[in-house]
């Protein structure tokens, strides 16, 4: 099924250790983003792709990297992972001229022990 | 900051009453879309509404903008089980060309049977 695809599903860190957070789409998607959502709240943008060779800081980019590797994927890199990057982190893509809402993947749960 | 903002935080209703919700937000926008959020899933695209709309239907969905309160209502019918989970508006905003999604904090709705 066409859709996004996000590596791992869970992962549990100790503080100071770093992992990257994989994401592709097959829909030739324009736009990637990247957002967490901590309990009770809703998503945070923490980087976003406008298009291919493109990356920007969102709402809390702090502690966090990207690379928007080609038009398919958009990684997402703790360097030095602590408790508060503890997080349910969701991949996203949109092509804005659609005027369709965004496509979400199915979250990586990262727990910072 | 949130930019969209959801009114009521918890809704629980009997099957087959109707559930409405409100979201309020701050800046002028293109679009307002709604995702519906089941427990420990990832986001589902529901319905968009663009700034010049004023009402728009999707099956037992029904959506409403006011640009001028700076408002929208999302009102389910004839609700299901199946209805229950978190329920989340969003502002599309244009920024520096690129499309940015914020996300209020959402609705938690729970259908009773």
């Amino acid at each position: 099924n066409a859709g996004v695809t996000q590596t791992p599903k869970f992962q549990v860190l100790k503080t100071g250790q770093s992992m990257t957070l994989q994401c592709a789409q097959d829909m030739n998607h324009n736009s990637m983003y990247w957002y967490r959502q901590d309990p009770g709240m809703g998503l945070r943008l923490i980087y976003y792709s406008a298009s291919e060779g493109t990356t920007d800081k969102g709402e809390v980019p702090n502690g966090y990297n990207v690379s928007r590797l080609n038009k398919r994927e958009f990684s997402l890199r703790l360097e030095s992972a602590a408790p508060s990057q503890t997080s349910v982190y969701f991949c996203a893509s949109s092509e804005y001229s659609s005027g369709y809402g965004y496509t979400f993947g199915s979250g990586t749960r990262l727990t910072v022990v | 900051s949130q930019q969209g903002e959801e009114d009521p935080q918890a809704l629980s209703i009997q099957e087959g009453e109707n559930a409405t919700m409100n979201c309020s937000y701050k800046t002028s926008i293109n679009n307002l879309q709604w995702y519906r959020q089941n427990s420990g899933r990832g986001l589902v695209h529901l319905i968009l509404i663009r700034s010049n709309e004023r009402e728009k239907h999707s099956g037992r969905l029904r959506v409403t903008l006011d640009t001028s309160k700076k408002s929208s209502s999302l009102l389910i019918t004839a609700s299901r089980a199946a209805d229950t989970a978190s329920y989340f508006c969003a502002t599309d905003l244009i920024i520096q060309g690129a499309q940015k999604l914020v996300f209020g904090q959402g609705t938690r709705l729970t259908i009773n049977p």
